[in-house]
């Protein structure tokens, strides 16, 4: 079990469609991230949202846009992907920042066809 | 930039050997977290090591953090198939996000 909520599980999109990712948290964590995971890989960090601001953008393509609506949801809007963006998209949570560990969520699976 | 080395990438055991996934960073960290990842699953945190030296256990895992803290271990103990997955080690260094390390990739042979 999780306590972070992510929505879908699994979403394919074709390269004009918009879709959006949802994640939710309730632990009253104060820090989420976006990751994403290719196959074999480690998380590969996208955005940091500190107090409902964003605080990093680790050079993500504007096709990925994220949008923090308050502390408990985080969503990332995806735009005109590419086939090479399919991979596991992860959402985190942490309580105060990068020194504390991390609670991800189960994910959504992307393939863009 | 920050960079996080661990090896072995693959790691073949029989069930009931012990294992070992070592995690070495190129700048001192401020702390070292250890992450599990079933195969189709996600990350999931199993420990924290704060302090230079440190040496914690789970159970049959242990974990250590080096003296520099620059580097880090995960050793299991009696391997079992329930072990099976990827472990992440990753750190931040000062203010910055955590650097996950590539991970090594654990099957155990029942």
């Amino acid at each position: 079990d999780t306590e972070v909520t992510q929505t879908p599980k699994h979403l394919v999109m074709g390269m004009t469609n918009k879709k959006s990712l949802k994640c939710e948290q309730h632990m009253g964590h104060r820090a989420m991230y976006w990751y994403k995971q290719k196959a074999k890989k480690p998380p590969e960090l996208m955005f940091v949202y500190s107090y409902e601001k964003l605080s990093i953008n680790e050079s993500v393509p504007s096709r990925f846009s994220p949008e923090c609506p308050n502390s408990s949801l985080l969503n990332l809007h995806l735009h005109a992907l590419q086939p090479e963006d399919s991979a596991l998209y992860l959402c985190a949570s942490s309580q105060r920042g990068f020194n504390s560990p991390l609670h991800f969520g189960n994910g959504t699976r992307l393939t863009v066809t | 930039g920050q960079q996080v080395m661990q090896i072995p990438q693959y790691q073949h055991v029989q069930e009931g050997e012990d294992f070992t996934t070592y995690c070495n960073s190129s700048t001192t960290l401020s702390n070292i977290q250890w992450y599990k990842q079933r195969p189709g699953g996600h990350p999931v945190f199993l420990i924290q090591l704060v302090k230079s030296g440190e040496v914690k256990k789970q159970k049959r895992l242990t974990f250590q953090f080096g003296e520099a803290k620059k580097n880090s271990s995960l050793h299991i103990t009696a391997t079992q198939t329930t072990d099976v997955g990827t472990y992440f080690c990753a750190g931040p260094s000062g203010n910055t996000p955590l650097v996950f390390g590539k991970g090594t990739r654990l099957s155990v042979i029942a």
